[in-house]
């Protein structure tokens, strides 16, 4: 598509359930990009993929947060036992490449509340 | 560490004049940042980038100007018209952190009648 689509819009988990949000990035770009902004703050990258590769996961808490990029699927973020700090709007961005002089196009975000 | 610095957090404008934000950054391996603009609820929307190689860059209502030495860049818009209200983000990635951008606080603009 022509733009960054993300699912769903909101979210809301109790504290310890499982949340799992979708991406999928305008066509033809091999770039995917997540980050987390928390109350309004700046924005917190994550992990990127190019195609279904990590290109760079040093934003990852690893312990609960796992990321996929799938052919032919949208991509996915997981989060395993959320935490009530988990609550946060994630943005999906993607790329034609990955560095040089080339803007990210973002998505709307997911708004995940954790209860 | 806070990279990428917005130090003001809201600036308000009259309709017509110019609008000035501002970003200072501490990574001297950043060669590369972006203007993004935010509305609630909205994902960022890409405005205008600069490379090191350039101190200008300029695109309709939207210029940016780097400073390197300084490691300042600045975002004029002009004339401000009231769509221009939104929250504005400055971002930078460089050749150690391929692809990452790290983002500043933001600054909420208004633009008055």
């Amino acid at each position: 598509g022509e733009e960054v689509a993300q699912t769903p819009k909101h979210l809301v988990r109790g504290e310890g359930q499982k949340a799992k949000l979708y991406c999928a990035p305008i066509k033809g770009h091999s770039y995917v990009f997540w980050y987390q902004q928390v109350l309004k703050n700046e924005f917190k990258f994550l992990i990127s993929f190019q195609n279904e590769n990590v290109f760079d996961e040093t934003g990852m808490p690893k312990e609960r947060f796992s990321a996929k990029c799938l052919p032919n699927s949208p991509c996915s973020l997981e989060i395993q036992a959320t935490k009530l700090e988990d609550s946060a709007v994630y943005f999906c961005a993607s790329s034609a490449i990955a560095a040089g002089y080339n803007e990210q196009f973002f998505g709307p975000g997911t708004r995940l509340t954790v209860l | 560490d806070q990279q990428v610095k917005q130090n003001s957090p809201s600036l308000s404008v009259q309709e017509g004049r110019i609008s000035i934000l501002n970003c200072d950054y501490t990574n001297s391996m950043f060669d590369y940042f972006l203007w993004y603009k935010k509305y609630p609820a909205e994902g960022p929307t890409f405005l205008i980038s600069i490379s090191s190689i350039k101190d200008k860059n300029e695109d309709g209502r939207f210029t940016v100007f780097l400073n390197k030495s300084a490691k300042h860049l600045s975002l004029h818009i002009v004339p401000s018209q009231p769509g221009d209200s939104a929250v504005y983000f400055c971002a930078a990635s460089g050749t150690d952190s391929w692809g990452k951008l790290q983002f500043g606080a933001g600054t909420q603009v208004v633009v008055t009648p």
